[in-house]
């Protein structure tokens, strides 16, 4: 199966940051990968597809962009509603897999 | 608006079968390429695919469950449902039922649903 290594697994920042989660595939996966955003007690949210796209209705300030098997989210200033876990998942092969989170709390 | 529910016990005996289903609403579940999904997660851990059906009844298993579980469709009734036998105390997690298109992304999920297995 192909892991999805997210890093860092938490971070702290401070409302108006720029914050950057990695996800890193064991092998490549043609950049069929998504990114969503879970909140506790709710269903996660997807925020972006194919790598860099991004789904109708999500912020601008969500970016998503890839360098052969190492994807990235930025958020480029970071608001309240923002602190959440957030999620990599790769569609190109089955099993599909998600990483492991990145949980981004309040400095 | 496509929305998905799922509803089924939130208890089942260790050894038994867990079964759940999703119903989807604001379309036919036939419409479309989609493919329908189970997705699980475990108190305050990460997400686990289980499997998914595509809307020809299509379906694939995540390896590590296939031999326990079966994912069907009722178009009739529009809703898929998911079985999972031989459950243990590991078994206990939210379930989800989700929906994507193309691999682009789940864009629908359901609220989850918390299934404890335990005597």
């Amino acid at each position: 199966a192909i892991q999805l290594t997210q890093s860092p697994s938490s971070l702290a920042a401070s409302v108006g940051d720029r914050v950057t989660i990695t996800c890193r595939a064991s092998q490549d996966i043609d950049s069929v990968l998504a990114w969503y955003q879970q909140k506790p007690g709710k269903a996660p949210k997807l925020l972006i597809y194919d790598a860099s796209t991004l789904e109708s209705g999500v912020p601008s300030r969500f970016r998503g962009s890839s360098s052969g098997t190492e994807f990235t989210l930025t958020i480029s200033s970071l608001q309240p509603e923002d602190f959440a876990t957030y999620y990599c998942q790769q569609f190109n092969t089955y099993p599909l897999t998600f990483g492991g989170g990145t949980k981004v709390e309040i400095k | 608006q496509v929305q998905l529910q799922e509803s089924g016990p939130g208890l089942v005996k260790p050894s038994q079968t867990l079964s759940l289903t999703c119903t989807v609403s604001g379309g036919p579940i036939t419409s479309g390429s989609y493919h329908w999904s189970w997705i699980r997660q475990p108190g305050g851990k990460g997400l686990e695919w289980i499997g998914r059906i595509h809307t020809s009844g299509t379906t694939k298993y995540n390896p590590s469950l296939m031999s326990r579980v079966s994912i069907s469709i009722d178009t009739s009734k529009n809703l898929f449902s998911l079985n999972l036998n031989s459950v243990t105390a590991a078994d206990t997690a939210v379930y989800y039922c989700a929906r994507d298109m193309d691999d682009s992304g789940y864009d629908y999920w359901g609220q989850g649903t918390l299934v404890t297995v335990s005597s």
